[in-house]
C-alpha cells in the first residue's frame, strides 16, 4: 500500500512569489491535515480537509490556502511570500476523523524563501 | 482545552541503556495521545496510541508508553537504546473539544544515542 506522497520535495521561492505544494493521501483516507514545521516552532496545524471541504484552519493568516479535490488529493498555496514561511511542510492524512484516529504523514515538502 | 509539554528538549544516552521521554499533557475531555518519531528529513511515523484501553501501549521497535491520569504524563521507554533510535520524538494529544479534532503536538525531544 503506497504511503501519503508529497510534491515538489524541494521549492525555491522568491520573497512575493507564491508556492503550490501537492499531497496524496493514502487510498481510502478521506482527510487530509497540513502542517508547518518551522525550525524550532515544532509543528503547527495550518488547515484541515474532510470530504472536499475545509474544516478547520490554525492561527495562519489568509495567504495561506488550499483546496482538496474529489479524489481526496490536496494542494496548498501560499501567496506573497516571506521570508519566515520558509519551513518543511507536511501533509498527513486519516481514515475517518475523530481524536482517536491517528495521521499518516508524508516525507514533506522543503520550502526555502529567498 | 488541550495542551501538551515535552520536558526535555533534549536526552542522550548511550547504546544498549534505558531511554526515557517525558511527556506531560493536559486536556478537559478523555484524550487520545500519540508518539510519532521523525528521522532526518523524513516524515513523522507513529510509534504508539493510547485511545482508553489499556494504560500500558506497546508500540513498534521496542518502544512502549504507560498512560498515568493521575500524574497526567504519557512518558515513552525503551529498555535497551540502539543507534538508529537517533531521532527527534513528538508527543501528541488529540480530544474531542470543540469538535475540531485537531491534534495537538510537543515541541518535540531530539535523543541522541552514543555509541
Amino acid at each position: 500500500e503506497a504511503g501519503v506522497t508529497q510534491s515538489p520535495t524541494h521549492l525555491i521561492k522568491t520573497r512575493g512569489q507564491q508556492a503550490t505544494l501537492r499531497c496524496s493521501p493514502i487510498s481510502g483516507h478521506t482527510s487530509v491535515y497540513w502542517y508547518q514545521q518551522a525550525l524550532g516552532l515544532g509543528l503547527q496545524f495550518l488547515l484541515w480537509y474532510d470530504e472536499g471541504e475545509e474544516r478547520n484552519r490554525g492561527n495562519f493568516p489568509p495567504r495561506f490556502s488550499g483546496r482538496q479535490f474529489p479524489n481526496y488529493s490536496s494542494e496548498l498555496n501560499v501567496n506573497a511570500l516571506e521570508l519566515e514561511d520558509s519551513a518543511l511542510y507536511l501533509c498527513a492524512s486519516s481514515y475517518l476523523r475523530g481524536p482517536s484516529y491517528e495521521q499518516y504523514f508524508g516525507p514533506g515538502t522543503r520550502l526555502t524563501v529567498t | 482545552a488541550q495542551s501538551v509539554t515535552q520536558l526535555d528538549s533534549h536526552v542522550s544516552v548511550s547504546e544498549g541503556t534505558p531511554v526515557l521521554l517525558r511527556c506531560n499533557y493536559s486536556s478537559s475531555y478523555s484524550p487520545s495521545l500519540f508518539w510519532y518519531v521523525q528521522h532526518p528529513n523524513k516524515g513523522l511515523q507513529l510509534l504508539l496510541k493510547y485511545t482508553s484501553a489499556a494504560t500500558l501501549v506497546k508500540g513498534i521497535n521496542g518502544f512502549e508508553a504507560e498512560f498515568k491520569k493521575s500524574e497526567t504524563s504519557f512518558h515513552l521507554t525503551k529498555p535497551s537504546a540502539h543507534m538508529s533510535d537517533a531521532a527527534e520524538y513528538f508527543c501528541v494529544v488529540s480530544d474531542a473539544s470543540g469538535g475540531s479534532y485537531i491534534p495537538t503536538f510537543g515541541r518535540g525531544t531530539s535523543l541522541i544515542v552514543h555509541p
